[in-house]
């Protein structure tokens, strides 16, 4: 039973490139979830995905990132231009569908480490 | 920004003995997770707890689900040196659509 894995695992870039990372969830879930983390925090919340609809959105998620799950299966997280303030961990999760106990279960990949310099 | 509160930010125990972590909110969650994160990794589900005043262990930990369900619990009993680490509990508010809001973790050592 595979986790969830995120590639690249890290990457440098500078400051007005574009970076684009993957994710596949465990197979079955159908939800995906995207969070940043900065050091000495918890993640934040980004952006959700339940199959290939796009359900929820942080105002985190400025105009410049865009996600994306066209069939349900891996999602893909793109920053444009990016800016030094973007470096950080970009995390994905994903958790089965729900069943009639509406529990909740997230489990994370290994995360992508962002550093732009 | 973040709302759930977990303090102190590091804490520093010796091998064997046992340590207690908690969370707490001004807001009602209907669900509590606990995670466990290595520098470099990713969080790694410990607990998860759905009802208030639910006790769930798991090995070595237990956790609680408050009454009040605006905190939880997190025991670590006779810890290891493999339990250094940032523990961070998560919470889903109700009517949140799943997402999770984190505390800024507790980072824990444990001296041989």
């Amino acid at each position: 039973d595979t986790g969830v894995s995120q590639n690249p695992r890290h990457k440098i870039t500078k400051r007005g490139q574009n970076v684009t990372f993957r994710c596949d969830p465990i197979s079955e879930h159908n939800r995906l979830y995207w969070y940043r983390q900065t050091l000495g925090q918890g993640p934040e919340f980004l952006t959700y995905f339940q199959n290939e609809a796009q359900l929820e959105k942080s105002r985190l998620l400025s105009d410049r990132f865009s996600a994306e799950r066209p069939k349900g299966s891996f999602s893909t997280l793109e920053i444009q231009r990016t800016e030094q303030g973007d470096s950080a961990m970009y995390l994905c999760a994903s958790s089965p569908p729900r069943g009639r106990t509406l529990q909740e279960t997230q489990y994370f990949g290994p995360g992508t480490r962002l550093l732009v310099l | 920004g973040q709302q759930l509160n977990q303090s102190p930010q590091s804490m520093f125990i010796q091998e064997g003995e046992d340590v207690s972590m908690n969370c707490t909110s001004s807001s009602i969650f209907n669900t509590w997770l606990w995670y466990k994160q290595d520098p470099g990794e990713g969080p790694v589900l410990l607990i998860a707890l759905y009802k208030a005043g639910e006790l769930t262990s798991n090995g070595r930990l237990t956790a609680q689900f408050g009454i009040t369900r605006k905190d939880s619990f997190l025991n670590i009993s006779a810890s290891i040196p493999s339990d250094v680490g940032i523990y961070f509990c998560a919470g889903v508010q109700a009517g949140a659509n799943s997402k999770l809001t984190f505390g800024k973790g507790i980072t824990l050592s444990v001296r041989p």
